[in-house]
């Protein structure tokens, strides 16, 4: 079955700083791959989104994320991170419709 | 703001009991998703509607129901309630239901069950 692994529940960044979040997804074929946040009291927003073509996909907000098919990774990142970056990150895969989300990441941003 | 509106934004009530959430898409959406995220499951797909017709489950308890209208807006049901509902849910909308595009997520409603 699909799966969506996040590794890392909490990561803390100076502002400035760059940015990796990590994303490993379990899944046979080239799936559907997301990134949302989701900042205190609301939604989720959609930052990117890859299911083909050039494997470094640009996001809003200056976040970007690589598909690397062999290491089943789709990793975000954003090269200086800035307070209001404090939120929330979902990985997550669609196949059938069916959405997998991660666990989450939240970003805590010292200043 | 995405466009998708959700009501109630808070709902208290008791175990055994039977609540309506309520979801309003983007003006030109056809499709609408509902998503249970609590603290322990973590956010899960629950159901898919497309043009008033069903077109994926995910993992919607028996408990659950949900409907979409003609006028596309989206009713979620949820029977006999458990401490263990207590949750956010969260409606999406899509233009057309397809897999790769953008999801447009409402606020959420979040529910107590005491």
């Amino acid at each position: 079955a699909q799966s969506v692994t996040q590794p890392d529940i909490h990561i803390t960044v100076s502002e400035g700083a760059s940015l990796e979040l990590r994303c490993n997804y379990s899944y046979g074929a080239t799936p559907y791959l997301f990134w949302y946040v989701q900042s205190p009291g609301q939604g989720l927003q959609l930052l990117l989104k890859y299911f083909s073509g050039d494997t470094l996909v640009q996001g809003i907000k200056g976040f970007e994320a690589e598909f690397k098919r062999s290491q089943s990774s789709f990793n975000l990142r954003k090269p200086s991170v800035h307070w209001s970056d404090a939120a929330e990150y979902f990985c997550a895969v669609n196949n059938n419709n069916d959405m997998r989300f991660g666990a989450g990441t939240r970003l805590t941003v010292k200043p | 703001d995405s466009g998708v509106t959700q009501t109630p934004k808070h709902l208290i009530t008791a175990t055994g009991q039977r609540v309506t959430l309520r979801c309003s898409p983007r003006s030109g959406d056809l499709s609408v998703y509902w998503y249970q995220q609590s603290l322990d499951q973590g956010l899960q797909f629950l159901i898919q509607y497309y043009n008033g017709e069903e077109r994926a489950k995910g993992n919607i308890l028996e408990r659950f129901s949900a409907q979409q209208f003609p006028d596309l807006h989206s009713e979620l049901n949820l029977s006999s309630l458990e401490l263990g509902d207590s949750a956010l849910y969260f409606c999406a909308s899509s233009v057309a239901g397809g897999k790769g595009e953008t999801q447009y997520f409402g606020p959420g409603t979040r529910l107590l069950v005491l």
